[in-house]
């Protein structure tokens, strides 16, 4: 078992939605969570990160941790289509070492 | 603006040939990485180092050998391609605060080699 779990979708939702991305996580050690941004022929690029329990906003985007449940979430408003990219969810696994989800494949139609 | 180039966006490679992924990073970093991505598994780690001369093994490093003479450089060898090898190969970078704050972790990657083992 994957110690950071993402369903890869992919998922498609016309332009304006509200989109949910969701991971889950095994380790209870882990502290820190990000999310990058991965678009389409480049690498990723961190987008939010998140410490242990609570939200953090930025913008249209909103990450929301619940340890209780070992639930990481990624909220993004008003999609838009230059939202479509794949969105990758990780966590340190320690030494600087960061463990990533599988991404979800995230469409947005205009 | 920082960067992360890797040397070749597209490879095609024999089953059995030698093959060298070469990484360099403007950003005075200590730490580089080199993870592979595959669809439906994420990004696997496969070697990382901390400093010049130094490595550790990842998550998947078996068929794999790296090395790192200077601390912009870090370079991914497969021994002996295999066509379980074909992949999206990513190298990154970061900053080594020892600290396991956020912004430490910042990984700032390339934009990846896709490697064909035939």
């Amino acid at each position: 078992q994957k110690e950071v779990e993402q369903d890869p979708g992919p998922l498609s939702v016309p332009e304006g939605a509200i989109v949910s991305l969701n991971c889950t996580y095994s380790n209870s050690a882990f502290q820190y969570f990000m999310w990058y941004r991965q678009y389409s022929r480049k690498g990723p690029e961190l987008l939010m990160y998140t410490y242990s329990s609570g939200n953090k906003e930025d913008g249209r985007f909103t990450a929301q941790v619940d340890k209780s449940s070992k639930y990481i979430s990624l909220f993004i408003r008003d999609s838009q289509p230059s939202d479509s990219a794949t969105y990758l969810c990780a966590s340190i696994q320690g030494a600087q070492k960061l463990v990533f989800g599988q991404g979800t494949r995230l469409t947005i139609n205009p | 603006d920082v960067k992360v180039t890797q040397s070749s966006r597209y490879l095609v490679k024999r089953t059995g040939e030698k093959v060298f992924l070469e990484c360099v990073q403007d950003m005075d970093h200590e730490n580089m990485f080199w993870y592979r991505q595959d669809p439906g598994l994420g990004l696997r780690l496969i070697y990382f180092s901390y400093d010049v001369k130094m490595k550790e093994k990842g998550d998947i490093p078996e068929g794999y050998s790296v090395s790192r003479e200077k601390k912009e450089r870090f370079s991914l060898i497969l021994e002996s391609a295999s066509t379980n090898q074909t992949s999206m190969y990513l190298c990154a970078s970061s900053l080594n605060t020892g600290d396991p704050q956020p912004a430490s972790e910042k990984l700032f990657f390339g934009s990846g080699t896709q490697l064909s083992v035939l």
